[in-house]
């Protein structure tokens, strides 16, 4: 039973261009989204979240863009830099756990 | 910035023995996660604990598995006979709260390999 799922395995952008990762959920109740960056033989870094009270939230480079609707949210990369390939998890908050996706593996090419 | 420092970073162990695998949180954070990834799978949870007590547990964690913060800085999971499967990556994650707004920290993890 996947509640949090990222249906693309992985995803190669060139560099300076906009990397989209992509992340779906099935319950309702989540109401808090975090994405992590993790690279090999590291833990998970925290990149960015969103409270299901909003429909987007942007630092830098990165922006989440929350649809409550479609249950789906969405990481937006740009420009995207060499220093980004890493596996990306999108993230419930359940809210005393982290439910996870699958990954996305990014790689920036120059 | 302070940081989940997880001991020992590479743990091999022979089928059948404990391992204890071990946590230093970040100082003022109140809530702890053990999660584990089995290679090329997602971040799976086991176990969060807070108040000096077992919060909440997956169904992984059975009564194989044990945590407790014994000197109120380290935080450990003991697996008390380790089989075959419990080989994969062990990260601590700490908190200082719940809920929206409270991102957890985790350690680089501990790659248990059981032989």
């Amino acid at each position: 039973d996947q509640q949090v799922k990222q249906n693309s395995p992985s995803l190669s952008v060139q560099e300076g261009r906009i990397s989209i990762l992509n992340c779906d959920y099935t319950n309702s109740m989540f109401d808090y989204f975090l994405w992590y960056k993790k690279y090999p033989a590291e833990g998970p870094t925290f990149l960015i979240s969103i409270s299901s009270i909003k429909d987007k939230n942007e630092d830098g480079r990165f922006t989440v863009f929350l649809n409550k609707s479609a249950k789906h949210l969405s990481l937006h990369i740009v420009p995207s830099q060499p220093g980004d390939s890493a596996v990306y998890f999108c993230a419930a908050s359940d809210p005393d756990k982290l439910i996870f996706g699958t990954g996305t593996r990014l790689q920036v090419f120059p | 910035e302070p940081e989940v420092t997880q001991t020992p970073s590479h743990q091999v162990t022979q089928m059948g023995q404990e391992v204890i695998l071990r946590c230093v949180p970040i100082s003022n954070h109140l809530y702890f996660y053990w999660y584990r990834q089995i290679l090329g799978q997602k971040v799976e949870f086991l176990v969060s604990f807070y108040n000096n007590e077992i919060s909440e547990k997956s169904e992984i964690f059975d009564d194989q598995f044990s945590v407790e913060r014994p000197d109120g800085s380290n935080f450990t999971l003991k697996i008390r006979s380790t089989k075959l499967e419990d080989s994969a990556m062990y990260f601590c994650a700490t908190q200082w709260g719940q809920g929206a707004n409270t991102e957890a920290f985790f350690g680089q993890g501990t790659r248990l390999t059981v032989v």
